[in-house]
């Protein structure tokens, strides 16, 4: 069974500040997704990746395929980056039931 | 283009009572999911279906059914509710295309159920 494990669980940091947040995943995988989960709840995907690098405004996503890990870095963060950051690893060959969540990293961006 | 409509918000029921949450989709997404969220632990598939007449079960799919009749709705029934089903409940859904079940999830706001 793949595990997903996230890093660090809590984050508190001021404005503007380089944030990493990390995911570790124990098999092979063929997708990796960043979801972003508000405090209303409502749960957003950022990034779906099997490789490399995406960007997206501040958010940047990478992902070493032999390491089996995947950062999330966010460049200048700002208050309204604070939530719940949430990482799912599908396995290679994986179904539709395969997708492993990790229990996400609460992050804080004190103004 | 709504996405993904999930209702209701918030629920309350009592031990032994049933209830359907609905969700509804306006992607022509093939697969849809209903998700639980519970402290401390991650996401937790209860059911899934990959197209109209068509579901199975996840991790977590006692007391609860689903059915698909269509492409866009994906309902989920509570049949005999438990103090263990309060949770956050979550409908998600996605493109299949060629790599199956690596395309981007889209998720419902989410329904806060508390059962007493």
């Amino acid at each position: 069974k793949n595990e997903v494990e996230q890093s660090p669980q809590n984050l508190t940091a001021q404005e503007g500040e380089f944030i990493t947040i990390n995911c570790s995943y124990s098999v092979g995988i063929s997708a990796l997704h960043w979801l972003q989960q508000h405090p209303g709840g409502g749960i957003v995907s950022l990034f779906m990746l099997s490789s490399g690098k995406k960007k997206h405004g501040r958010l940047i996503a990478t992902i070493n395929i032999q390491e089996k890990h995947s950062s999330l870095h966010i460049t200048a963060s700002h208050p309204r980056d604070s939530a719940v950051y949430i990482c799912a690893a599908l396995p290679s060959g994986g179904g539709a039931d395969g997708l492993t969540f990790g229990k996400g990293t609460h992050l804080i961006i004190q103004p | 283009n709504a996405g993904v409509t999930q209702t209701p918000k918030f629920q309350v029921l009592k031990t032994g009572q049933s209830m359907t949450l609905q969700c509804a989709q306006d992607m022509n997404h093939e697969y849809m999911s209903w998700y639980r969220q519970d402290p401390g632990m991650g996401l937790r598939l209860i059911h899934y279906s990959v197209g109209a007449g068509i579901t199975d079960q996840g991790e977590v799919p006692n007391g609860y059914n689903v059915s698909r009749s269509t492409t866009e709705d994906f309902p989920l029934r509570l049949l005999s509710a438990a103090p263990s089903q309060t949770s956050v409940y979550f409908c998600a859904s996605s493109y299949l295309g060629s790599s199956s079940y690596n395309s981007p999830l889209h998720f419902g706001n989410g329904t806060r159920l508390t059962v007493t």
